[in-house]
C-alpha cells in the first residue's frame, strides 16, 4: 500500500510563531495536497502541487505557504501562526493503485496555536 | 456555488442492520463523486468512486453507493454493518479534468455501530 508520512504528529505553538509541517510520500506520485480538517467543515484544500517546484492554490490558502522541494517532499508553512489555524492537517498524494487513480492520506498533524 | 451536504451528523445502528448515509451535492459541470472513511485518529481511506455508467458502484468491505442525477445525490449503503464500520464517512465531489485531490468534502457523518 502506498505510504504518506507526516511529521510531527502533534505541534503546539504560540500566536505569531513559525511552524513547518512536513509530508513525505514514497509512491512516486506526481500530485500532493495539504488539507485542514475542522468540525463541521470536512476537509478543505489549502495548497497542492503536481511536482517539484510547482505550487497550486487551493480553497483556503490565506495564511499558508507551501513548498514542494522534491517529488517526495511537500511542506506547509505557517509564518505567523494564528489561533484560527488550530486544526488537524492532512497531507495526501494521488496516483494509481491497482489500476484505479486514488488518494492516499497521511495520519494527520494536530496543530494547536495558543 | 459548489456544495456537498451530508444531512446526518450522526447515525447509530446495531450490528447486522443495514445503513444508508446520505449525500447531496450542488455542483456545476461534469463531476466525480466519491466516499471516504476515517477511523478515529487516522487519515481518510478511499471507499469508492463514481465516474459514469452504472449508477450503482461497489466499494470495499461491502459498501456500495448509488448516483442519482435527478436527486443530485450519491448515497452510501451497506446491507449488514459490522462494529468495525464505526467511523466518520465523508462524501466528496471533484470536477472532471481537475486534479484528483481537488475535492470538495461534506462535513461528514459519524456512524456508530452498536455490537
Amino acid at each position: 500500500e502506498a505510504a504518506v508520512t507526516q511529521s510531527p504528529r502533534n505541534k503546539v505553538t504560540v500566536t505569531g510563531g513559525n511552524v513547518t509541517l512536513s509530508c513525505r510520500q514514497t509512491n512516486s506520485h506526481n500530485y500532493m495536497y495539504w488539507y485542514r480538517q475542522d468540525t463541521g467543515h470536512g476537509l478543505r484544500l489549502i495548497h497542492y502541487s503536481y511536482g517539484a517546484g510547482n505550487l497550486q492554490i487551493g480553497d483556503v490558502p490565506d495564511g499558508y505557504k507551501a513548498t514542494r522541494t522534491t517529488q517526495e517532499d511537500f511542506f506547509l508553512l505557517l509564518e505567523l501562526a494564528s489561533p484560527s489555524q488550530t486544526s488537524l492537517y492532512f497531507c495526501a498524494s494521488s496516483g494509481r493503485d491497482r489500476g484505479n487513480e486514488r488518494l492516499f492520506f497521511g495520519h494527520g498533524t494536530k496543530l494547536s496555536v495558543l | 456555488t459548489q456544495t456537498v451536504s451530508q444531512s446526518d451528523a450522526h447515525v447509530t445502528v446495531f450490528e447486522g442492520d443495514s445503513v444508508e448515509l446520505r449525500c447531496n451535492y450542488s455542483y456545476g459541470g461534469s463531476i466525480y463523486l466519491s466516499w471516504y472513511i476515517q477511523h478515529h485518529g487516522r487519515g481518510l481511506q478511499f471507499l469508492l468512486k463514481y465516474y459514469s455508467g452504472n449508477p450503482v458502484v461497489q466499494g470495499v468491505n461491502g459498501f456500495e453507493a448509488e448516483f442519482s442525477k435527478s436527486d443530485s445525490s450519491f448515497h452510501l449503503r451497506k446491507a449488514s454493518v459490522h462494529w468495525s464500520d464505526s467511523a466518520v464517512y465523508f462524501c466528496a465531489v471533484s470536477a472532471r479534468g481537475s486534479a484528483l485531490g481537488r475535492l470538495h468534502f461534506g462535513a461528514g457523518t459519524q456512524l456508530i455501530v452498536i455490537p
